[in-house]
């Protein structure tokens, strides 16, 4: 059974950079896709990006510029930085991992806040 | 691209089947058969419940399916119950010039009356 566990700074100023840690419990990154989810309070969720486990990655061109996800094979980890973040990006950012083209396991979430 | 359009919200009485439309464009929906549908209580991460647009996971009820035609998907939810109370978003797969790009739906309060 895959785990997901999350984890990082909540509370950010504008211009700063978010970032976010998700550990993989009970697999393993091969020929697995991963991806980072956000979803602002009271609205939907927008996919972020995603990463294969040969270190290959696809974003969103809404966040090309400002994003980068990576993965930490000896850790069973992938990582998030999202840079000069505004009020905008306030949101729960969740990983998930991929099962064909869904999203099949989740992480809890990690709440972020963009605020001066 | 754009977000896929969904009912705000949708109601049923205990017992009764609804049916919860996603309505996308002839690069998402219309050209993948790859949309997947979650369910989210509040607080909680996305579930998934359908995938490849009429699949279910195992130890996801039978009272669950997808369906799609043209642009619009469809997940229908039969025999309803008090745990189905919660929002549902459906999902498509489709393509950027940056390669695989997935878009969400507007999400569906589902109210069992």
């Amino acid at each position: 059974q895959v785990q997901l566990q999350q984890w990082g700074a909540g509370l950010l100023k504008p211009s700063e950079t978010l970032s976010l840690t998700c550990a993989v419990h009970g697999g393993s990154f091969s020929d697995h896709y991963w991806s980072w989810i956000r979803q602002p309070p009271g609205k939907g969720l927008e996919w972020i990006g995603e990463i294969y486990h040969s270190g290959g990655t696809i974003y969103n061109p809404s966040f090309e510029s400002r994003v980068s996800i990576s993965l930490d094979t000896s850790e069973n980890q992938l990582s998030l930085k999202l840079t000069s973040v505004t009020a905008a990006d306030t949101a729960v950012y969740y990983c998930a991992k991929h099962g064909g083209k869904s999203f099949d396991y989740w992480g809890q979430g990690a709440p972020v806040t963009v605020s001066s | 691209q754009s977000a896929l359009t969904q009912p705000a919200s949708v109601s049923g009485s205990p017992g009764q089947s609804i049916t919860i439309s996603c309505t996308g464009t002839s690069s998402d929906i219309g050209a993948y058969n790859f949309v997947s549908w979650y369910q989210q209580h509040p607080g909680k991460a996305p579930k998934l419940m359908i995938y490849d647009v009429s699949n279910r996971p195992s130890g996801i009820s039978n009272r669950f399916s997808g369906s799609k035609s043209g642009n619009t998907a469809s997940l229908s939810i039969s025999g309803l119950q008090a745990e189905d109370e919660t929002t549902y978003y459906c999902s498509s797969y489709t393509r950027s010039n940056s390669g695989s790009l997935y878009v969400f739906g507007t999400g569906t309060k589902v109210t069992v009356l």
